[in-house]
């Protein structure tokens, strides 16, 4: 079956400008998991979603980055005014069982 | 403050032998190990992972330890072959609040040499 897909798989965007990542998740999976990896670092969290309720928004770095979720399907994940920092592979993970995750393929997002 | 570390950024093994790949980890309420494997321009792929309360877990060529009074839990692959040649990532599970969230370790690259 379908894996978990994510678009674009590479952006470079100019310093300032707004990105949004896409997330397709594995039909049927309630939680849906965003990570990045800056260069030389683990897997850092983002945000997660499970089914309906409030997501988990701890791991965002700052008030530029936003995600939204449709119910059990798609997830965007969006950072306005990129900074340099910013730069990293970003990861979706979706998840019928918080022990299992399967990854998408990531987006490679350079600021310049 | 990093709670899972893998002090050990590569590692280098010949074909046949085994490997080991070792992870730390900080915080006794994880209540579960994962070990993920990945590609250059692929996500991580689910390995194999061991509950907090057992101390081995085996499923083919990998083999999972965990030695909580030490907070240390090892991944050996025996054999070890050219295709396991991947960055491989130890991750740990814990329930905070009503989520669960996963806490990764920076990868360990792994290079099998025929």
């Amino acid at each position: 079956g379908a894996g978990v897909s994510q678009s674009p798989s590479n952006k470079v965007t100019e310093k300032g400008k707004d990105v949004e990542l896409r997330c397709d998740p594995i039909s049927g999976h309630t939680a849906l998991y965003w990570y990045r990896q800056r260069l030389g670092q683990g897997l850092e969290f983002l945000i997660y979603f499970q089914g309906n309720s409030a997501p988990d928004k701890s791991g965002l770095p700052s008030d530029r980055f936003s995600a939204e979720r449709t119910g059990e399907s798609v997830s965007t994940l969006t950072i306005q005014r990129t900074q340099q920092e910013d730069s990293a592979v970003y990861l979706c993970a979706s998840s019928p069982t918080a022990a299992e995750q399967y990854f998408g393929p990531g987006t490679r997002l350079t600021v310049t | 403050d990093q709670q899972v570390k893998q002090n050990s950024p590569s590692l280098s093994v010949q074909e046949g032998r085994i490997s080991i790949l070792n992870c730390d980890y900080t915080n006794s309420m994880f209540d579960y190990f994962l070990w993920y494997k990945k590609y250059p321009a692929e996500g991580p792929t689910f390995l194999i992972s061991i509950s907090s309360i057992k101390d081995k877990n085996e499923d083919g060529r990998f083999t999972v330890f965990l030695n909580k009074s030490a907070k240390h839990l090892s991944l050996h692959i025996v054999p070890s072959q050219p295709g396991d040649s991947a960055v491989y990532f130890c991750a740990a599970l814990a329930l905070v609040g009503s989520n669960y969230k996963l806490t990764f370790g920076k990868g360990t690259l792994l290079t099998v040499n025929p």
